[in-house]
């Protein structure tokens, strides 16, 4: 149980771009999405907090505008990453609470690299 | 100080032999207490949860958490080349939705 999935895997795009990520818990609702972003051998760094049918709450510093994240339903949330620039380079990964629950579990996340 | 801290490595350990990795963290309103295991290019891999103060066995692992000191470990017995991997240490606060993560743990068993 407590499975999470995210699509694409990897992808690769082009400066200017816009690119969505998908993130789903497969076997269980969750009320809570995070969106984190890691550069190599650095610490995770949040993002952005979703909650299902409200806005996200960003972390200081990340640009709402610019990481534009949807919780539509209760298994599916999305980041888009828009007017991507190679800075934007990172492994994003997401993670999901279960409804009444503490325990967070983590998709397999997204490698992005901006060309 | 930070939220949570875990104390320097790289820990190098010969496979059979138990690991040990600490935790400290500052917030005395914390009550979910989380590891998580991360292999070098992957995502995070939840590997305990604890909650009460004691100790709790799940396999080769033991997590132990002291509020009263504000410490949590993780104990890794008959360590395995496989447990190669970044340790992450969690700690959520009632009420918040965030996790606070340490800055990691690497472990390495050598065979």
């Amino acid at each position: 149980g407590a499975v999470v999935s995210q699509h694409p895997s990897w992808v690769i795009c082009k400066s200017g771009t816009s690119v969505k990520i998908e993130c789903r818990s497969l076997d269980f609702q969750a009320t809570t999405m995070f969106w984190y972003r890691q550069f190599p051998k650095q610490s995770l760094m949040l993002m952005a907090t979703s909650n299902e049918g409200s806005k996200a709450t960003y972390e200081q510093g990340v640009e709402k505008d610019k990481f534009l994240i949807n919780h539509a339903s209760l298994t599916l949330s999305t980041l888009t990453v828009t007017s991507a620039h190679p800075e934007d380079s990172s492994f994003y990964i997401c993670s999901a609470r279960g409804t009444g629950y503490h325990e967070q579990y983590f998709g397999p996340g997204t490698r992005l690299t901006v060309t | 100080q930070k939220e949570v801290e875990q104390n320097s490595g790289p820990l190098s350990v010969p496979e059979g032999a138990i690991a040990s990795l600490n935790c400290t963290y500052s917030d005395r309103g914390s009550q979910s207490f989380f590891w998580y295991r991360q292999y070098s290019g992957k995502s995070p891999e939840l590997i305990m949860s604890i909650y009460s103060n004691g100790d709790k066995e799940d396999g080769r692992f033991t997590a132990q958490l002291n509020k009263a000191s504000q410490y949590v470990s993780l104990l890794i017995r008959d360590s395995q080349p496989s447990d190669s991997a970044t340790y992450l240490c969690a700690v959520k606060r009632n009420g918040n939705n965030r996790l606070a993560f340490g800055k990691g743990n690497q472990v390495v068993v050598i065979p």
